[in-house]
């Protein structure tokens, strides 16, 4: 199938840290991405992994991958009001333009 | 590098009336573009893949007569919305990709979101 799922909503205390889960179905060379979109706007991407990988990091934001497991997350360290937003994570096989949104996370900071 | 804009963000239009969309890369040659639809808090739904000076290739179930798309030039497609009624109202969003930039990557545009009274 080509089902990515999400949960839908998570709440979280300002400075606390988020955690978005992903998981997703190609098991071939593949690359994941995580998008932010707040109200009314278009997506911003936020990062990517390739498949080949286990972790990245930049900066606040932290994706673990679970090959195995197929699992993605994107972890938000000290996460603040201005954070809240819809995340989607999306995969695409290598050498191909298609893209597979989950159903995205809606992220609430409460202050 | 890599900004794709739309044009207009927000239009309201007439049931009945048509209503064009304009999607740009401003930076980059888009040889590809797509288009999305995105209803009230839900995922985003790929509508068509265009290719620049070809006729798009539209998803199941998406009606290439309503939804009519030109690509022709490297940095500009166009969505029309023929007839347009309420149901038609949505968040749309189109992403371009091209050669001269990461390959098969896609660059998303901000978002137009049409309304049909």
């Amino acid at each position: 199938g080509e089902d990515v799922e999400q949960s839908l909503f998570l709440s979280v205390r300002e400075g606390d840290s988020s955690v978005i889960n992903c998981t997703y179905t190609d098991s071939s060379s593949t690359y994941l991405y995580w998008y932010k979109q707040e109200p009314g706007a278009g997506l911003q991407l936020l990062t990517y992994i390739f498949s080949n990988m286990d972790m990245k990091q930049d900066q606040r934001l932290t994706v673990l991958l679970n090959k195995k497991d197929k699992h993605l997350s994107l972890r938000i360290a000290d996460t603040q009001t201005g954070d809240s937003a819809i995340y989607f994570c999306a995969e695409r096989a290598s050498g191909t333009y298609k893209y597979i949104f989950g159903t995205g996370t809606r992220l609430k900071v409460l202050a | 590098g890599a900004v794709v804009s739309q044009h207009p963000s927000r239009v309201i239009c007439k049931s009945g009336t048509s209503v064009k969309i304009e999607c740009r890369s401003l930076d980059f040659q888009a040889t590809t573009m797509f288009w999305y639809r995105q209803f009230p808090k839900q995922s985003l739904m790929l509508m068509a893949t265009s290719n620049e000076g070809s006729k798009a290739t539209y998803e199941q179930g998406v009606e290439k007569d309503k939804f009519l798309i030109n690509h022709a030039s490297l940095t500009l497609s166009t969505l029309t919305v023929t007839s347009a009624h309420p149901e038609d109202s949505s968040f749309y969003i189109c992403s371009a990709t091209g050669f001269d930039r990461q390959s098969y990557e896609q660059y998303f545009g901000p978002g137009t979101r049409l309304t049909v009274t």
